[in-house]
């Protein structure tokens, strides 16, 4: 069966800090990854997605970058850290199959001070 | 344009049955997703309808899609205090060869608050 995982589960970082936060997938090959930001408890936005190694899309201008150096392995960074990236980070992956189902991981809370 | 758009709130009665809305604009979308997420967690897919199909029940969940309208509704029959979450719509498209964009767009949530 599949899993994903994200790590790490809560994280508290000061203004100008770096950021990495990291999703992996077991269970599948060649999945499409996805990171979502959620800000206040409520509508995710769709930050990058990912269909192969080394393959980025990023949806929205921000101080984010992501990167996928292994098929199941996804990355989210920052060089530094603003207020407004506090929110809740979700990774999801697919088979970018017709049923484009999205299965999301636990989630990353990350507060900027 | 790709909006999906959500009431934000919705109060009920154990044992009554809930009804969330969503409309949608753009009218390629070919599959229709309703994803729960409870607190301090994932998002967890409920189910979905293709877009040539009027209705799909699965359960104690009932599907309705208006595409004439570009609207689509979960109902929950017999809420319990345990469906109390947030509940997103979202939209995906496919090209011609039925290959997924890739994409989800979501609606903002509707918060289902179940009291006893």
């Amino acid at each position: 069966s599949q899993t994903i995982h994200q790590w790490p589960a809560t994280l508290v970082q000061p203004v100008g800090s770096p950021l990495s936060l990291e999703c992996t997938v077991e269970g599948t090959s060649n999945p499409n990854l996805y990171w979502y930001r959620q800000a206040a408890g409520r509508g995710l936005q769709l930050l990058f997605y990912s269909v192969g190694i080394g393959q980025i899309s990023s949806e929205v201008p921000q101080n984010l970058s992501a990167s996928r150096p292994q098929d199941r392995q996804f990355i989210l960074s920052s060089k530094k850290l603003l207020l407004s990236d506090s929110g809740f980070y979700l990774c999801a992956w697919s088979l970018g199959l017709a049923v484009n189902e999205q299965f999301f991981g636990p989630g990353t809370r990350l507060t900027v001070l | 344009g790709e909006d999906v758009e959500q009431s934000l709130f919705l109060s009920v009665r154990e044992g009554d049955s809930s009804v969330i809305n969503c409309t949608y604009t753009d009218s390629s979308s070919t599959y229709l997703y309703w994803y729960k997420q409870e607190p301090g967690a994932g998002l967890q897919l409920l189910t979905y309808i293709f877009s040539n199909m009027d209705m799909k029940q699965d359960q104690r969940l009932t599907v309705l899609l208006n595409k004439k309208d570009k609207h689509l509704s979960l109902r929950i029959a017999d809420t319990q205090t345990g469906d109390s979450a947030i509940y997103f719509c979202a939209e995906s498209r496919t090209n011609a060869g039925g290959t997924s964009y890739g994409k989800l767009t979501f609606g903002q949530g509707t918060i289902l608050t179940v009291h006893p």
